[in-house]
């Protein structure tokens, strides 16, 4: 079975600086894709960005970025320039591509701080 | 593009009643939708996946007979709540996805729908 899992339950940063979202996962597959979502206090979903395992570029999007490490199974999300409007829960996310099941992991409480 | 509407946002209803949750796929056919529960500062735990035209799929540790899902047509999928009671009581979201259930293609989310039960 596949876990993903986020070791950060919360985290601050300042405004205009970087921050950085752990998160690791398991599997035993070899073909899958991997998403961090943001959660914000209206609750909606937000894509962030995702990244398919076969591709060993990490994805870049704005002011988004991850380190995708396959054989360390770990994939961060590094946001850089902080604004205010980045505060919320941080969900990273495994999809195997045999299944369309999401699995999340525990999620990661972001404040942004001016 | 590919958005997902989801209604209603709040209910709130007594103990013992029905309470049904629809989602719907706008601009885009979306064979596979998902129904998610997500407790206060919780992570999203997946309930089941729904197949338009079959049985839905449920986790393991979901009544079936509780959570009622149908499938109707490709662009609507519904949840019901049977004889709510307070531990029904959460915040349900609800997912499709492009490209059908296999492909690359991120899952776009409802809006979500805050269930409390009295």
């Amino acid at each position: 079975a596949q876990t993903v899992t986020q070791s950060q339950p919360e985290m601050s940063v300042q405004e205009a600086e970087t921050v950085t979202l752990s998160c690791t996962y398991d599997t035993s597959e070899s073909n899958y894709y991997l998403f961090w979502y943001k959660q914000p206090p209206s609750r909606q979903m937000i894509l962030v960005i995702r990244q398919e395992a076969y591709k060993q570029q990490n994805a870049t999007e704005n002011r988004f970025s991850v380190n995708f490490q396959k054989a360390a199974k770990s994939f961060s999300l590094k946001i850089s320039d902080s604004q205010l409007g980045d505060t919320a829960m941080y969900f990273c996310a495994f999809k195997a591509s045999n299944t369309g099941k999401l699995i999340f992991g525990q999620g990661t409480t972001l404040q942004v701080k001016p | 593009g590919a958005v997902v509407s989801q209604h209603p946002s709040w209910v709130i209803c007594k103990s013992g009643t029905s309470v049904k949750i629809e989602c719907r796929s706008l601009d885009f056919q979306a064979t596979t939708m998902f129904w998610y529960r997500q407790f206060p500062k919780q992570s999203l735990m997946l309930m089941a996946t729904s197949n338009e035209g079959s049985k839905a799929t449920y986790e393991q540790g979901v009544e079936k007979d509780k959570f009622l899902i149908n499938h109707a047509s490709l662009t609507l999928s519904t949840l019901t709540v049977t004889s709510a009671h307070p531990e029904d009581s959460s915040f349900y979201i609800c997912s499709a996805g492009t490209g059908g259930s296999y492909s690359n293609q991120p899952q776009h989310f409802g809006d979500g729908t805050r269930l409390s039960i009295l």
